[in-house]
């Protein structure tokens, strides 16, 4: 069973469009991350969310944390082809020095 | 220093040769990570190493060998493998929760 599900596992939009990826489970977290992969390259740490409730912004980019600290979703203003990449959340597995990642979104933006 | 550098960037291999992978960061970090990445997937977790020593292996083939030098340095030995094992190979360092990458080797076995 996979503890961190994303969805959808596929987006493919235009440039200027709005768009949401959600990372759902039924544990709680203490803490969630979001990374963006270029193809080629390795992941980049977006945001760290910790709080429930909490909301952050990252100029285009609104990352949200449930309030039961169980799931997050990261919105998108306005895409643009530069935002196109490998989504993933993350959460650290309790008590262990392990990283589980979500089973990802793959987003492309059209020009 | 932020970032963590991994070399080489490409490797191609045949399946009798032995190869070393690569990894440093200076940022001071305890905890290292070996990660191997599909196409299209999310990394799988290979080896951690917390201290120099290391703690979590998930049930990697031998013909993988990793190895930490000291606290900045992480090395991942080849040898024997198979055309299967190419993937992208990716280091990671933590602090806290979070993981900082570095961008990975793109390794082909022929």
């Amino acid at each position: 069973t996979q503890l961190l599900e994303q969805s959808p596992q596929f987006l493919s939009i235009q440039e200027g469009e709005n768009l949401t990826v959600y990372c759902n489970s039924s544990s709680v977290f203490s803490s969630l991350q979001w990374y963006r992969q270029e193809p080629g390259e390795g992941p980049v740490l977006l945001v760290t969310v910790v709080t429930g409730g909490e909301v952050k912004k990252l100029k285009r980019l609104t990352f949200q944390f449930g309030d039961a600290r169980k799931d997050s979703s990261l919105h998108i203003t306005a895409a643009q082809p530069g935002d196109t990449g490998l989504y993933l959340c993350a959460v650290r597995s309790y008590n262990t020095d392990k990283l589980i990642f979500g089973t990802g979104t793959r987003l492309q933006v059209f020009p | 220093d932020t970032e963590v550098t991994q070399t080489p960037k490409h490797l191609v291999m045949g399946m009798t040769n032995k190869k070393s992978l690569k990894c440093e960061q200076h940022m001071g970090h305890r905890a290292m990570y070996w990660y191997k990445q599909k196409a299209k997937k999310p990394p799988e977790l290979m080896f951690v190493y917390s201290y120099e020593k290391l703690s979590i292996n998930e049930s990697v083939p031998s013909r993988f060998s990793p190895e930490c030098p000291n606290s900045s340095l992480l090395n991942l030995h080849l040898h024997a493998l198979q055309p299967e094992d190419s993937a992208l190979y990716l280091c990671a360092s933590r602090r806290n929760n979070e993981q900082f990458f570095g961008p990975g080797t793109r390794l082909t076995v022929l």
